[in-house]
């Protein structure tokens, strides 16, 4: 039952560098998610997946990439970290959007310095 | 766009009763409410789908008055693994995205 797969766990950046958040599921969700949680803060979405090849904002898009060229897979870029990217960062799936549960990954904690 | 949730935090003695509210400026297509535990993953307690929809599970109910666009999540005889904070999510834009409130930090002491 491997459901919703995030990599890395943990991630020291510095202050310019790139990376790529993995996200993948092997439920066959057409929707993903990508979230992202300041300490003691609510979660903010970032970018959305209705399905392969369809991507759209969320409410804080700025200083993210993302692509869908499978089911399985919504990898999140982040070009030019910055310190304000410091964050936990939770993907997740749902079959019908917000009509049905949303699993959620188990997180990926990133500190930019 | 994002929903309010209220109160911010609530501190409770073991048994006791507590009610969270969620409430939205935009039509409600549906309300999720989740738990998350410091360190962890939001974990999935109920959907409402329809106004007037009520749910439970175990001794935590929710309920959905979809005319005032607002939801509430009841915690009936609380347990010490109550404690977390709660989020409600409301679906908007077609049931395609789920944006959260800011959250309700629930504590219970012994």
């Amino acid at each position: 039952n491997a459901g919703v797969t995030q990599t890395p766990k943990f991630r020291i950046l510095k202050i310019g560098q790139s990376m790529t958040l993995q996200c993948a599921q092997d439920m066959n969700h057409n929707y993903m998610y990508w979230y992202r949680q300041d300490p003691g803060m609510g979660l903010k979405l970032i970018y959305y997946s209705v399905g392969a090849g369809i991507t759209d904002k969320g409410e804080v898009p700025n200083g993210y990439n993302v692509s869908r060229s499978t089911t399985e897979d919504f990898p999140l870029r982040l070009e030019l970290a910055a310190p304000s990217q410091t964050s936990v960062y939770f993907c997740a799936s749902s079959d019908r959007g917000s009509g049905n549960t949303i699993y959620f990954g188990e997180g990926s904690w990133l500190t930019v310095v | 766009q994002q929903p309010v949730q209220s109160p911010q935090a609530v501190i409770l003695r073991e048994g006791e009763d507590a009610v969270i509210n969620c409430s939205s400026s935009k039509a409600l297509y549906s309300v999720h409410w989740y738990r998350q535990k410091h360190g962890e993953a939001p974990v999935f307690l109920m959907i409402l789908l329809k106004g007037g929809e009520q749910k439970g599970h175990e001794k935590i109910s929710a309920s959905f008055n979809e005319k005032k666009q607002q939801s509430s999540l009841y915690l009936t005889a609380s347990q010490l693994s109550y404690s977390g904070t709660y989020f409600c999510g409301s679906g908007v834009q077609g049931a395609q995205k789920l944006v959260f409130g800011q959250g309700t930090r629930l504590t219970i002491n012994p």
